[in-house]
């Protein structure tokens, strides 16, 4: 069973401080891995996607991933309280072509103003 | 860019009734869409990857005929629940992916559609 793995949270930050989300994966051979953030009662939308190892910056948002380690956070600098929401780490999983994701359960983030 | 719309937003139906939610991509064509199937705090589980012109293929233990999809167009795929139970109330999300894109992963989502089934 090829799982995604993520504390349910819920983490609570203050505004301006980084928040710091964390996944772990099953799938050895996953290379493609996505963050999404979801709103109370709405759909997920892609914040940030990843494929190589180490850091990449877009905005506030750092994404990070560790292949042999099978980890891969989503850094979130000088939060905002409109960042509060749910972040869904989504996984594809090795082989196939259909580009299916395996979601996490997601952690459910609080910026306190 | 990229976005996709679902209908209805929310759906309330008595057991039994069959209902018919509509995806579709806006501003692009997706040769493949997907099907997801979200519980209350639990996470989007795939129900079935829907492909333009064939049969969908649906994931292990989700019942095909009970979840009808139709991927008739480029830009429109439908999933009908029939013989709807109090235990298919769900919120439903569709994903496509832009045939455009050389990237085989990204997915933009649908709105979802909140189903009640009493």
């Amino acid at each position: 069973q090829k799982e995604v793995e993520q504390n349910s949270g819920p983490l609570s930050v203050p505004e301006g401080a980084i928040a710091s989300l964390n996944c772990t994966y099953s799938d050895r051979g996953s290379q493609s891995f996505f963050w999404y953030r979801q709103y109370s009662g709405k759909s997920p939308e892609l914040i940030m996607f990843i494929y190589s190892n180490g850091d990449k910056e877009d905005g506030r948002f750092t994404a990070q991933l560790n292949k042999a380690s099978q980890y891969v956070s989503l850094l979130i600098r000088d939060s905002q309280p409109s960042d509060s929401a749910t972040y869904l780490c989504a996984v594809k999983l090795s082989g196939g072509s259909q580009g299916n994701l395996i979601f996490g359960k997601g952690t459910k983030l609080s910026v306190k103003p | 860019g990229a976005v996709v719309s679902q209908h209805p937003s929310r759906v309330i139906c008595k057991s039994g009734t069959s209902v018919k939610i509509e995806c579709r991509s806006l501003d692009f064509q997706a040769t493949t869409m997907f099907w997801y199937r979200q519980f209350p705090k639990q996470s989007l589980m795939l129900m079935a990857t829907s492909n333009e012109g064939s049969k969908a293929t649906y994931e292990q233990g989700v019942e095909k005929d009970k979840f009808l999809i139709n991927h008739a167009s480029l830009t429109l795929s439908t999933l009908t629940v029939t013989s709807a139970h109090p235990e298919d109330s769900s919120f439903y999300i569709c994903s496509a992916r832009d045939i455009r894109t050389s990237d085989l992963t990204t997915q933009y989502f649908g709105p979802g559609t909140r189903l009640t089934v009493t």
